[in-house]
């Protein structure tokens, strides 16, 4: 049962541009929400979180999204470029523990 | 580098054998997790320690086991080894007990059971 779904698997897009990852979940208790990013033979790094009190979060380039009503989570990367070409994971928090989504191979194109 | 160091980088076993994979947190750090990602699976939480003791636990196996020694190092024990538990194995630190704490993800050990 996947709490914490990231259905698209990878995703494409040339520099400059948008990039937007998607994340639904299906849990209501979730009260706080993260994005991580993974470079190849490296772990995870955290990114950007967010508090289920609000609807979105800002931290440079990087703004997270949240839509409460829709169970729905994104990232948005603007401008993309072609460094944030990595795996980004979204997570949610339950009680004491992160569920975390499968991952968006994000490639930004020069 | 985040800090949190994790070894050995990777292991190749057999069927029905046993490994110990090992975590030092960043220094200050009293929580430590552990996660398993297999192929094409996201992070699965497997359990955490908070200052030598468990504090929150996921889906992990009953043939694993985990503990925090009082330098804070913490070891993931698997036994009866399968198929099914070659995957990437992180670990990650925080300061404090909670979810809300920035986690420190280790580089990861990959372990491979033939």
């Amino acid at each position: 049962d996947q709490q914490v779904k990231q259905n698209s698997p990878s995703l494409s897009v040339q520099e400059g541009r948008i990039s937007i990852l998607n994340c639904d979940y299906t849990n209501s208790m979730f009260d706080y929400f993260l994005w991580y990013k993974k470079y190849p033979a490296e772990g995870p790094t955290f990114l950007i979180s967010i508090s289920s009190i609000k609807d979105k979060n800002e931290d440079g380039r990087f703004t997270v999204f949240l839509n409460k009503s829709a169970k729905h989570l994104s990232l948005h990367i603007v401008p993309s470029q072609p460094g944030d070409s990595a795996v980004y994971f979204c997570a949610a928090s339950e009680r004491r523990k992160l569920i975390f989504g499968q991952g968006t191979e994000l490639s930004v194109k020069p | 580098d985040s800090g949190v160091t994790q070894t050995p980088k990777h292991l190749i076993t057999a069927t029905g054998q046993r490994v110990t994979l090992r975590c030092s947190p960043r220094s200050g750090d009293l929580s430590v997790y552990w996660y398993q990602q297999s192929l094409d699976q996201g992070l699965q939480f497997l359990i955490q320690y908070y200052n030598g003791e468990e504090r929150a636990k996921g889906n992990i196996l009953e043939r694993f086991s985990a503990q925090q020694f009082p330098d804070l190092h913490s070891e993931l024990n698997l036994s009866s080894l399968e198929l099914g538990d070659s995957a990437l194995y992180f670990c990650a630190s925080s300061v404090g007990p909670g979810p809300y704490n920035e986690q420190f993800f280790g580089p990861g050990t990959r372990l491979t059971v033939l």
